[in-house]
């Protein structure tokens, strides 16, 4: 079974900072690890997903992640945040041959400070 | 692009009440979830459905039906509210591409029990 940790559960940032949002996993096997992004009142959107290659991926809206099967994590990243990026960020984890199921984090709850 | 529809938006209901979730959706996707949203607790799989007439439980089906009537639409009751219950359910869908596809999630229908 595999579980996913996001420690922090609130991270308050100025615009135009920069942003990590962490995340940890545990699975021994082969996993796919994605993040998402909900908006107050809002269903989740995709942001960008990892399987396998490249360990940074490229998301939407300047928003990158980096796997790390070492610290068996997946930290979300920004460089430089804007108002609208305020929202509850989802880490989520499948195993393979899981059938697409996502088990997912608790969820970050960013609000960037103008 | 397409959509997920759920309805209705908010729910409101008395306890042992039996209720229905709807959703629907026109991406054409083979597979459909039900997930539970509680503050402070993430996101939990109630059912999904990884084909027309297919149905399998997930992590918190207990309390819960669903049905697949066709592709495009995915129901899920609440065999008997809680008092003092309040959540948000969310319904989501994907294609399958081996074990890897993101989902794309409705609004939420956000459901409270007098």
């Amino acid at each position: 079974t595999q579980t996913v940790s996001q420690s922090d559960a609130h991270v308050t940032v100025f615009e135009g900072d920069s942003v990590e949002l962490r995340c940890n996993y545990s699975y021994g096997g082969s996993i796919y690890l994605s993040w998402y992004i909900q908006h107050h009142g809002r269903g989740l959107q995709f942001l960008l997903k990892y399987y396998s290659g490249n360990p940074v991926v490229q998301g939407v809206n300047g928003f990158e992640a980096e796997f790390s099967k070492s610290d068996s994590s997946f930290h979300l990243r920004k460089a430089s945040v804007h108002w609208s990026d305020s929202a509850v960020y989802f880490c989520a984890v499948s195993a393979w041959g899981a059938g697409n199921k996502l088990t997912f984090g608790i969820g970050t709850r960013v609000l960037v400070r103008p | 692009g397409g959509i997920i529809t759920q309805t209705p938006k908010f729910l409101i209901g008395q306890e042992g009440q039996k209720l229905t979730l709807k959703c629907q959706q026109n991406f054409n996707h083979d597979t459909m979830y039900w997930y539970r949203q509680d503050s402070g607790k993430g996101l939990r799989l109630i059912y999904y459905s990884i084909t027309e007439n297919d149905l399998q439980k997930g992590d918190l089906s207990e309390g819960y039906d669903a049905s697949r009537e066709k592709k495009s639409s995915f129901s899920l009751t609440v065999t008997s509210a809680q008092k003092n219950e309040m959540a948000v359910f969310l319904c989501a869908s994907s294609i399958i591409q081996g074990a890897i596809a993101e989902q794309f999630f409705g609004p939420g229908t956000r459901l409270t029990v007098l």
